[in-house]
Formats: C-alpha cells, structure tokens, sequence
C-alpha cells in the first residue's frame, strides 16, 4: 500500500504486480513532465515524458498517464521488478521555464 | 558515451570553509543546471547555464553560493563560508539545447557535509 509519514511517501508491490506511482502537480499552465528514477546513491534518470497534448504514453513496461483538469500525473510500471526499487521522482515544466520537482515516492519490491 | 561527471563524489569541510565543486557535462550539451537535494526531499533548483547567455541565476540561495562555466563546457559551483545547512546532495544535469521541453541527463551528485 501507499502511506505518507514523516519521510518520503513509500508504495510497496509485490515482486510481478503493477505498480501505479501518482504525483500532483502544482501550475496549470505546465506543458511537459517528466519521470524520473533515482537509485540510492544516483543521480536521476530518465524514465519518460510527456506532453500536454497528450494524456497517454507508453514505453517499455512504463506508461504515463496525464489527467489535466485534476494536475495529476501517474506512472505506471508493469510486472515489477527487484531493480525498479528506487525513488521515483515526477517533475513539470511551464514552457521555457525551470523545472519543478516533486518530492518523490519510494517504490519498495517484495519478494 | 560517458555521461555526466561530476567531483568530487564526497566532500566533508569544517563550517567556514569554501568548497568548489565540479561538473563535467555530456560532451556537446549546451545546456547546465545545479540542483540541490536535501535528505528525502526533491531537487531545488540553484542555476542554470545556456551557451553563452547569461545564466539564470534565481535558484541560488544566499550571496554565498556562485557558479561559473568556463568554455561553454565545465562548471564550478563554489560555496563560501560553508553553514551546516548547506549540507546536501548537489547534482548537475546537462542537456543537448536550452531547458524547453526535454529531458535533463544528470550525474550522480556531490554529497557534501559540513561538519
């Protein structure tokens, strides 16, 4: 399940399910988000993107979905796996300007 | 490809003192950024860097921090008189233009601590 507590909000599956990460974003008027992945001692990577014209994208085992009348934004990682343990981070952009981060979701897989 | 470097990996420096911290980016990648990331909690935004424009400077924190890209290619982010507060993960990220609409490539940080 999902619970948010002092730290980070973590979301344990089990190793093969669907894991679902959510994030809400702050302006309306963003055009572009990213996902991004960070393992312990890593920077972060890039999982995938999206616009706004756009409400679906799929990759490999990953797809995000955009629902701009509510700024939520959702990625979705299919089967799984022990190497997808990792903090997961959703970051939104308004055209030309910085980048906004969220603060992130720690994926834990069980075995 | 290598991809972003940046060192030293740790630092560890008594309050007071300057730090200098360093970033190589992708090779061609015109575009930097700093961020800082505190323990558990997301990336804020400290500077950013395109070509030969003059950089956005709006993230840095206090008139201690300051940050120079020499060539077009690498960058120094300084930190004077260090305060215990400005112990952090600090990463750089490059990008191949300007910051509209694509990706950052990031490295994987200096985690500073001031004793």
């Amino acid at each position: 399940g999902e619970s948010v507590g002092l730290h980070l909000p973590t979301l344990s599956v089990q190793e093969g399910d669907n894991s679902i990460i959510n994030c809400a974003y702050s302006n309306s008027a963003s055009d572009y988000f990213i996902w991004y992945k960070q393992e312990s001692g890593k920077g972060p990577q890039f999982i995938i993107d999206i616009r706004s014209n756009m409400d679906k994208r799929q990759g490999q085992r990953v797809t995000v979905l955009l629902n701009k009348t509510v700024k939520h934004l959702s990625l979705q990682i299919a089967a799984t796996q022990p190497g997808d343990s990792a903090v997961y981070f959703c970051a939104e952009q308004n055209y030309g300007q910085n980048f906004v981060f969220g603060p992130g979701t720690r994926l834990s897989v069980l075995p | 490809g290598a991809g972003v470097s940046q060192s030293p990996s740790n630092k560890v420096t008594e309050k007071g003192k300057d730090v200098e911290l360093r970033c190589d980016p992708i090779s061609g990648h015109t575009a930097l950024y700093w961020y800082r990331q505190s323990l558990g909690q997301g990336l804020e935004f400290l500077i950013y860097f395109q070509g030969n424009s003059a950089p956005d400077k709006s993230g840095l924190p206090s008139d201690r921090f300051s940050a120079e890209r020499t060539g077009g290619s690498v960058s120094t982010l300084t930190i004077q008189r260090t305060q215990q507060e400005d112990s952090a993960v600090y990463l750089c990220a490059s990008s191949p233009r300007d910051r509209t609409n694509q990706p950052q490539h990031f490295g994987d940080g200096t985690r500073l601590s001031i004793l």
